[in-house]
């Protein structure tokens, strides 16, 4: 088994390019999915097998697989995107990154 | 429309036993496994196991195997986690989700939650 890494936080102004990796050892050999966690709430599909946008998913978010390392980009980042960002795949059993806050300021 | 409904915050006391319920409503029920992570105050998010309902036999991390028991009740479409010996560790939410396909998928349906706080 192996971890799956994430930044603890980022920080991004309103209206720019915000980016947040996810790193492990075969990840290019699995798919990655995101998740999206506002304070207080379920976690909620943003991204998975990688690149793909569940229906309702803005198309600001955007995902790629690279490697070892996995992207989760949001271009024109808005104010209600801030919140918690988790990647998962799966190995021997089902991974999580430690997650990363994200602020708009 | 699917919809994981999960049972009510529990209170427990140190080496009790808690079981949360998840109640799978608008979408089959048997083929998609559905597994249970849990979220520690203020942590990320963990998996703990899951289960194809039609199967009956659940998969552990590692680190629960032994303490949990994940199970389906396929007539009332309902999977539970049990865990018992509960430290004060324990206390979390515990969410299940449903994941898109018959293994290894994403999880693309979640239930709201259940806290559960370990207290003396």
């Amino acid at each position: 088994s192996y971890g799956l890494t994430q930044p603890p936080s980022v920080s991004v102004s309103p209206g720019h390019t915000a980016t947040i990796t996810c790193s492990g050892d075969s990840l290019e050999q699995t798919y990655t999915s995101w998740y999206q966690q506002k304070a207080g709430q379920s976690p909620v599909l943003v991204i998975y097998e990688d690149y793909k946008r569940p229906s309702g998913i803005p198309e600001r978010f955007s995902g790629s697989n690279s490697g070892n390392t996995a992207t989760l980009t949001i271009i024109g980042t808005q104010a209600v995107d801030e919140a918690d960002y988790y990647c998962h795949t799966w190995d021997t059993s089902a991974l999580f990154g430690g997650g990363t806050k994200l602020t708009v300021l | 429309q699917v919809q994981l409904v999960q049972s009510g915050a529990e209170v427990k006391t140190p080496g009790s036993s808690v079981k949360v319920s998840c109640r799978a409503s608008g979408g089959s029920f048997s083929s998609e496994p559905i597994s249970w992570v849990r979220q520690a105050p203020g942590q990320g998010l963990e998996w703990m196991g899951g289960i194809t309902p039609r199967s009956t036999i659940g998969k552990y991390a590692q680190r629960f195997q032994g303490r949990v028991l994940i199970s389906a009740d396929t007539s009332t479409n309902t999977v539970y986690m049990e865990m018992r010996s509960l430290t004060y560790e324990d206390t979390a939410i515990f969410y299940c989700a449903r994941e898109a396909g018959v293994g290894e998928s994403h999880f693309d349906h979640w239930g709201q939650g259940t806290l559960v706080t370990v207290s003396s």
